[in-house]
């Protein structure tokens, strides 16, 4: 069963304005991590912005913030004040306690910014 | 610090050629990854290595070995190349096997098998 579902596979934003990416999760584990990461057309992975299933805020970082609904299992990315060099492949990933740790990732989302 | 480093950044091999790839982190972490991109999927888990001396299988081990050498070093072998296994290679760290622990990724190795 899929555990991480992205049902967006590309977007368009145009510059300035914000942008919400959508990420929904499965598990039944009480301790699980949410990560997103940003893959810009270089290749390389970028770690932008982490959730703790226990965390009672949203978390933020800078321009990201990670709106979490924990019981409708979703951690959305949004991103305000879009920019042309936030264009890039994101993903959203998870970690569960009782998982070896190991991070599972969805298949993506691609982000066009306009001018 | 040069972070997470990864050779080669390309490679085309033939059907059942062999060869390694190398991973070398400079973080101090313990733990270390291997992933495969595929269009469409993601990244996927192949091996990992929670600490110096440990590696386990991931989701997609078939056709792979790793050895985790030394605290700085995981690679990954392809022991008998399949066109199945082009794809794009990542190696990771971390610095620990914890929730939270952020990986670090290096830049990848594109390889194509013909």
């Amino acid at each position: 069963a899929q555990k991480i579902t992205q049902t967006q596979p590309g977007m368009f934003v145009q510059e300035k304005e914000a942008v919400t990416l959508d990420c929904t999760y499965d598990t039944s584990d009480p301790s699980y991590g949410l990560f997103w990461y940003k893959q810009p057309s270089s290749g390389e992975m970028i770690f932008l912005i982490y959730q703790g299933s226990y965390d009672q805020q949203n978390a933020t970082e800078g321009r990201y913030s990670l709106n979490f609904q924990k019981a409708r299992k979703s951690a959305n990315l949004v991103i305000s004040a879009s920019q042309l060099g936030d264009s890039a492949m994101y993903f959203c990933a998870m970690r569960e306690g009782s998982g070896g740790f190991k991070t599972i990732f969805g298949a993506g989302t691609r982000l066009f910014v306009k001018a | 610090n040069a972070g997470v480093t990864q050779t080669p950044k390309f490679q085309v091999l033939k059907t059942g050629q062999s060869m390694t790839l190398q991973c070398a982190q400079d973080m101090n972490h313990n733990s270390m990854y291997w992933y495969r991109q595929d269009p469409g999927m993601g990244l996927r888990l192949i091996y990992y290595s929670a600490s110096e001396g440990t590696t386990d299988k991931g989701e997609v081990p078939n056709g792979y070995n790793v050895s985790r050498l030394n605290k700085r070093e995981f690679s990954l072998r392809l022991e008998s190349a399949a066109p199945s296994q082009t794809s794009v290679y990542f190696c990771a760290s971390s610095l620990n096997q914890g929730l939270y622990a952020e990986q670090y990724f290096g830049p990848g190795t594109r390889l194509t098998v013909t």
